[in-house]
């Protein structure tokens, strides 16, 4: 049972790179969101998608694009990259019909990608 | 925005003492959320709660909605309960997006 599955674990990348976090889950979940952590932070929202075709900003969407073709998997995008988005990378799911009421709401988490832009 | 603010921000403990990590949040909710981060960075779901109190095992979670606080308890605290303890709210117009506190990290020492 995977869970949440994100790729790559690290990465570092130069500035104005672009690269693309991977993130699937293998439990039915209609709702998928990236968060980012930054040190002494609390994490923060950057995209979600409350299913496929649909997504919408969260709090800190700038710089960051994202796509929800399928219920699976929902890959973060980073065009050019800055130094600003060094940051830990979380991508999490919930969310599905098929379980009951109150686990609903309940998020799991990817292992984060930890990502550095020098 | 609904604020979360967790206290203590640190916490040193000796095994077998009892716990309590605070949340207190700004705005109405619908859900509060208690997660663990572990040193390897891996975050899990420890409780959700919208009224009462919820036990698992050595953890307890309590919430008092008019009061606008929860707290988490751990009982007989052991070395591998260190981790840092995250407190999250759910907002009640703002879907399942979850805005979270910046944690509290606990070190249990033998």
């Amino acid at each position: 049972n995977a869970g949440v599955t994100q790729t790559p674990k690290f990465r570092i990348l130069k500035i104005g790179q672009s690269m693309t976090l991977q993130c699937t889950q293998d439990m039915n979940h209609n709702y998928m969101y990236w968060y980012r952590q930054d040190p002494g932070m609390g994490l923060k929202l950057i995209y979600y998608s409350v299913g496929a075709g649909i997504t919408d900003k969260g709090e800190v969407p700038n710089g960051y694009n994202v796509s929800r073709s399928t219920t699976e998997d929902f890959p973060l995008r980073l065009e050019l990259a800055a130094p600003s988005q060094t940051s830990v990378y979380f991508c999490a799911s919930s969310y599905s019909r098929d379980r009951p009421t109150l686990a609903k709401n309940i998020q799991y988490f990817g292992a984060g990608t930890r990502l550095s832009v020098l | 925005k609904n604020e979360v603010e967790q206290s203590p921000q640190n916490l040193t403990a000796q095994e077998g003492e009892f716990i309590t990590i605070n949340c207190s949040y700004s705005v109405g909710i619908s859900a509060l959320h208690w997660l663990q981060q572990h040193p390897g960075g891996g975050i899990v779901s420890l409780f959700m709660l919208s009224s009462g109190k919820k036990k698992h095992g050595r953890l307890i979670a309590t919430i008092n909605i008019q009061e606008k606080h929860s707290s988490l308890h751990i009982t007989a605290s052991h070395p591998r309960d260190s981790a840092v303890y995250i407190c999250a709210v759910r907002g009640l117009n703002s879907g399942y997006a979850l805005n979270f506190g910046k944690g509290t990290s606990l070190l249990v020492t033998p």
